[in-house]
């Protein structure tokens, strides 16, 4: 149940292109920026996108993001072992004066 | 290099209480907000309280109103988490955050720098 809504689980194969929606609503992502976090096993978050599209250096241009209206998504090319980890979308919101995140998606490189 | 360390996690018993806390260096600590996020086992992140610079504004989660209160020490560059009442879904990783402002307010903020997180156990 949470704020924003992300698919459980995604998967490709090394070298594909996947891509992991978020949806949420008028008040986070229609009016604040998406960010996305990556969490390889065992780790804490790590910072992957931010403001909606903006990748922190050393973030490979593998990794991109966008927005449109109350929707974002997060697109992995080029797909690596090393992408194996949960991906969590998240935005400031207005209504609930707080964080709201995603409940996270696993992505499974097979 | 920034680094954010918690500290003072463990086991509590049900409606006990427990002070987290997060040392931080690196960077200036009195000029951002900072955040606790945290993370149950096996489950997603959830979002626990804010806090701004200067300590102006607070926030918090509905599910932990009333019982946390989040506090900030400059001075020690140290970040507070004191909890009361706990209550088994209390248990969790316990991240701090490290809220970067893109200059837009919180809207257009993240968080940049991740602490490695503390554990609470909440359990008779």
């Amino acid at each position: 149940q949470s704020v924003l809504t992300q698919p459980p689980s995604a998967s490709g194969t090394p070298g594909q292109r996947v891509t992991i929606s978020c949806s949420g609503s008028s008040s986070n992502i229609g009016s604040n920026a998406v960010n996305w976090y990556q969490q390889l096993p065992g780790t804490a978050p790590k910072l992957l996108i931010y403001s909606n599209n903006q990748r922190p250096s050393g973030v490979p241009d593998r990794f991109s993001g966008s927005k449109s209206g109350t929707s974002a998504s997060l697109a992995i090319s080029g797909l690596q072992s090393e992408d194996e980890a949960d991906y969590y979308c998240a935005a400031w919101d207005e209504s609930l004066n707080g964080w709201v995140f995603g409940g996270g998606t696993k992505l499974t490189v097979l | 290099e920034v680094q954010l360390v918690e500290s003072g996690g463990g086991l509590v018993q049900p409606g006990g209480s427990l002070r987290l806390s997060c040392a931080a260096s690196g960077f200036t600590f009195s000029s951002y907000s900072m955040n606790w996020v945290r993370q149950a086992p096996g489950k997603g992140l959830e979002w626990v309280s804010y806090i701004s610079s200067s300590s102006s504004t607070m926030y918090y989660a509905d599910s932990v109103k009333g019982r946390f209160t989040i506090s900030r020490d400059n001075a020690k560059n140290s970040l507070y988490l004191q909890m009361s009442s706990l209550r088994d879904e209390d248990t969790a990783v316990y991240y701090c955050a490290r809220e970067h402002d893109e200059g837009g307010g919180t809207s257009m903020a993240h968080f940049d720098y991740w602490g490695q997180g503390t554990l609470v156990a909440v359990s008779s």
